[in-house]
């Protein structure tokens, strides 16, 4: 069965503190990783996908990197607006539908 | 583009009573999902297509059904809801090789059953 596992469940930063969320994930076969942000009372919004270990993607603030096991998204100097719940989620090979994480809620705070 | 729209945005249900949440997406994609949101969990997949006419259950499909005739809409159906059906739930939809290959999400729907 394909999981996926976020840490820590929230974090709390000072503006310009960077750090990092962490996706551990099993799966038969991957065939991508994607990292979705959700504002409350929004749907998720897509941000990255990586599709093989050693892969990194950036986006403003944000990078995103892939091992094997697990991936990262690095956050540099984030500002109150970073604010939000980050989603993980996992598709494996057969284009099958995506399982998410439970996400890790970020505030940032000025 | 609108993408993907989902009506109602708020709704009470009395245990008992049936309802179907709409979902439209104008983007011509294939794959369409519905996912459900609980406090502190993630998504859980509930109902997928592959196209029109095909439709395949995921992890939570009791107590929901769904059709397909159109590319554009998959309505979600909720047939004798129980309040354990509260939920905030998520129409997605994708198409193989797109731009960006991620899913396009809707705002959602806060169902309460009451």
């Amino acid at each position: 069965e394909d999981q996926v596992t976020q840490s820590p469940e929230a974090l709390r930063l000072q503006e310009g503190e960077s750090s990092s969320l962490n996706c551990s994930y099993t799966v038969s076969g991957l065939r991508g990783l994607f990292w979705y942000r959700q504002d409350p009372g929004k749907g998720p919004e897509f941000l990255f996908t990586l599709y093989s270990a050693g892969e990194e993607k950036e986006k403003e603030r944000l990078k995103a990197t892939l091992t094997k096991k697990e991936s990262f998204l690095h956050i540099t100097a984030p500002k109150p607006e970073d604010s939000a719940t980050y989603l993980c989620a996992v598709q494996a090979a057969g284009n099958t539908p995506l399982v998410f994480g439970k996400g890790t809620r970020l505030s940032v705070i000025a | 583009n609108a993408g993907v729209t989902q009506t109602p945005k708020f709704r009470i249900l009395k245990i008992g009573q049936s309802m179907t949440l709409q979902c439209t997406q104008d983007m011509n994609h294939n794959y369409m999902y519905w996912y459900r949101q609980d406090p502190g969990m993630g998504l859980k997949l509930i109902y997928y297509s592959v196209g029109a006419g095909i439709t395949d259950k995921g992890e939570v499909p009791n107590g929901y059904n769904v059709s397909r005739s159109t590319t554009e809409d998959f309505p979600l159906r909720l047939e004798l809801a129980a309040p354990s059906q509260t939920s905030v739930y998520f129409c997605a939809s994708y198409a193989l090789g797109g731009a960006g290959y991620g899913y396009t999400f809707g705002s959602g729907t806060r169902l309460t059953v009451v």
